[in-house]
């Protein structure tokens, strides 16, 4: 079965700074890969996804993420972050049967 | 408008009563989970269900069980079988292979 491993549970950055929140996987066939978000006390939100084709990913409010087979990653970027961003954030990858989520990140943007 | 409707919201229940989440999507969406989120642990799979009838477990299938008698329903049973019940309880559902999970808005167990 596939898995995930986040590496950073917390990562606070200043308003206007750039952001990285690291994810790995593991998967012996073929996976898709997806970044969540979630707001307290509130489901799961998709941020972004990677299926097939380009290996940079972007969502409508700033984010992308760069699918690297080679380095089995899928890590999340922003150049930019608002005090909106703050959240928590969880990448998840499928075999195309069950989903599996990383233990997430949970990312506070200080003023 | 089209989602996932779960409920309760918020559940408090004795130690060794049977708890059943409800969950209901109108996505037409074929495949539904269950997750239980712990702080710090992500979401952990409980169980799946790709189709009608049938239904799989996850990593933490012990003193859960499911039923999917109608595509629309996934409902969730906590049993006093499970150890330690007091976690958020988030549903979702896709429409299969590698497409997205849409999420409900959680049921937060309470066992007192």
């Amino acid at each position: 079965a596939q898995s995930v491993t986040q590496l950073d549970s917390q990562v606070p950055v200043f308003e206007e700074a750039p952001v990285e929140l690291r994810c790995n996987y593991s998967s012996s066939v073929s996976v898709y890969l997806f970044w969540y978000v979630q707001y307290p006390n509130q489901g799961l939100q998709l941020l972004l996804k990677y299926l097939s084709g380009s290996t940079l990913v972007e969502s409508i409010n700033g984010f992308e993420a760069e699918f690297n087979k080679s380095q089995t990653s899928f890590h999340l970027r922003k150049p930019s972050v608002h005090i909106s961003d703050t959240a928590e954030y969880f990448c998840a990858v499928t075999d195309g049967t069950d989903m599996r989520f990383g233990a997430g990140t949970r990312l506070t943007v200080k003023p | 408008d089209g989602g996932i409707t779960q409920s309760p919201k918020y559940l408090f229940r004795k130690e060794g009563q049977n708890v059943t989440l409800s969950c209901e999507q109108n996505l037409n969406h074929d495949a539904m989970y269950w997750y239980r989120q712990d702080p710090g642990q992500g979401l952990r799979l409980i169980y799946y269900s790709q189709i009608v009838n049938d239904f799989q477990k996850g990593d933490i299938a012990e003193g859960y069980s499911v039923s999917r008698e109608k595509k629309e329903s996934f409902p969730l049973t906590v049993t006093s079988a499970q150890k330690n019940p007091t976690a958020f309880y988030l549903c979702a559902s896709s429409i299969g292979g590698a497409g997205e999970l849409f999420f409900g808005e959680g049921s937060r167990l309470t066992v007192l």
